[in-house]
């Protein structure tokens, strides 16, 4: 299968709503970036993760190497946040990058 | 915040023609990065480089080369250009420490008719 798998592909949040998305991986990584790209296409970094779980904000992020998954969670969803969500996680073999399909964010009021 | 460039930002090409995308990193890193954009795909590896005159292939070669000639400077190269070659493409760069964390550019838009 893929090596990453992202999920759900899309999403449709109501203003204030707390959701999350969530990467498996089929095999160990050594970390995690999260990215999300906005209506100009621009890639923008949320978290990267080695381990653990960081926050920003109405953002969090975890990251299980050994459970081999990642999850961003979006709390109190505001118009802003609509957008396309990538995660991306480096492997144990070298410094390739490989990217999750994407969840496409829709929140409305 | 690291800095990387793309040029051109939009470009129209024809078919059969020479395109190149021209990418510039201000923070010297080693590694560089080529990555496409299609719809249902996400973002797919085309090239990438460990540091100045080195390129290796990525999961999606064909149809490209690329050229490192300097640790700022990453090229993508489409010899001859095919309309299945229209899409985004990003450049990213990275440490190229263990944990790599990418930094990418605002992407170029490549129309080839």
């Amino acid at each position: 299968g893929m090596p990453v798998e992202q999920n759900p592909p899309a999403l449709s949040l109501y203003e204030g709503a707390d959701s999350g998305l969530r990467c498996n991986f089929s095999t160990t990584m050594k970390s995690v970036q999260w990215f999300q790209q906005n209506h100009r296409g621009r890639l923008i970094t949320l978290f990267y993760l080695a381990q653990g779980t960081k926050e920003n904000g109405r953002l969090k992020s975890t990251f299980n190497s050994k459970e081999r998954y990642s999850t961003l969670h979006i709390k109190d969803a505001q118009l802003e946040d609509s957008g396309t969500y990538f995660c991306a996680a480096g492997g144990t073999g070298g410094y390739k990058v490989v990217f999750g399909s994407g969840t496409r964010l829709l929140v409305s009021p | 915040e690291a800095a990387v460039t793309q040029s051109p930002r939009n470009k129209v090409a024809v078919t059969g023609g020479k395109v190149t995308l021209s990418c510039n990193q201000t923070n010297n890193h080693n590694n560089m990065y080529w990555y496409r954009q299609d719809t249902g795909h996400g973002l797919r590896l085309i090239h990438y480089s460990y540091g100045a005159g080195s390129t290796e292939k990525g999961d999606i070669p064909d149809g490209y080369k690329a050229s490192r000639p300097s640790q700022e400077n990453f090229s993508l190269i489409l010899e001859l250009a095919t309309p299945s070659q229209t899409s985004v493409y990003f450049c990213a760069s990275g440490a190229g420490i263990s944990n790599e964390r990418l930094f990418f550019g605002h992407g170029t838009k490549l129309s080839v008719l």
